[in-house]
């Protein structure tokens, strides 16, 4: 059955910190692998896709990941995080093939940012 | 470029009533999926339309009904409602095709009292 495992339920980070959001997933083979950010009370904006090719994507604000296929990951990071970036992130799969289907979420990383 | 827009925002409805929300999808796109965010938890997918026909449906009852239209947007539809129905409801549309990616609507949240 697919699946996606944020472990970390909340993080709470310092302003300037590096970040790092874990994500792991289970699925019959490689999908395609999505990270979304969403502020109270708000839609998903994403942050990032990975569909095929390099597995160190680069996102939008500043935000990367990597997709390690032995390990079933896609871990989310950043180098300097700002206050602005406090939110709850999610981590999606969705199939490969002629279109994209339903995507499978996490159920989130509330992320905290102290000033 | 107005991306996907979702009405109304928020509603409050009574136990066993019935209500209707509604989606426009981001311009260009053909296709659109339903899904549910109870608090705390991530979106639970319901449905998605394409070609006005339903293709996929997640694991909710028949009280859940949808439809496409035409011009590709998109209403959700949700009979006697239950208190645990009151949720986060998510549109998002995307470009029939590999390699696309889904843009989501601000939300609809229903209250059901």
């Amino acid at each position: 059955a697919q699946s996606v495992t944020q472990p970390d339920i909340h993080i709470t980070v310092s302003e300037g910190a590096s970040l790092e959001l874990r994500c792991n997933y289970s699925y019959g083979a490689t999908p395609y692998l999505f990270w979304y950010v969403q502020s109270p009370g708000q839609g998903l904006q994403l942050l990032l896709k990975y569909f095929s090719g390099d597995t160190l994507v680069q996102g939008i604000k500043g935000f990367e990941a990597e997709f390690k296929r032995s390990q079933s990951s896609f871990n989310l990071r950043k180098p300097s995080v700002h206050w602005s970036d406090a939110a709850e992130y999610f981590c999606a799969v969705g199939a490969r093939g002629s279109t994209l289907g339903r995507l499978y979420f996490g159920r989130g990383t509330q992320l905290t940012v102290w000033p | 470029d107005a991306g996907v827009t979702q009405s109304p925002t928020h509603l409050i409805k009574t136990r066993g009533q019935q209500v209707t929300l509604r989606c426009s999808p981001k311009s260009g796109h053909d296709t659109v999926s339903w899904y549910q965010q109870a608090l705390g938890q991530g979106p639970q997918f319901i449905f998605q339309y394409y070609e006005e026909e339903e293709r996929q449906r997640g694991n909710f009852p028949d009280r859940f009904s949808g439809h496409q239209f035409p011009n590709y947007s998109s209403e959700l539809n949700v009979n006697a409602l239950l208190l645990g129905d009151s949720a986060l409801y998510l549109c998002a549309s995307s470009l029939a095709g590999p390699n696309t990616e889904a843009f989501f609507g601000q939300g609809t949240r229903l209250t059901v009292v």
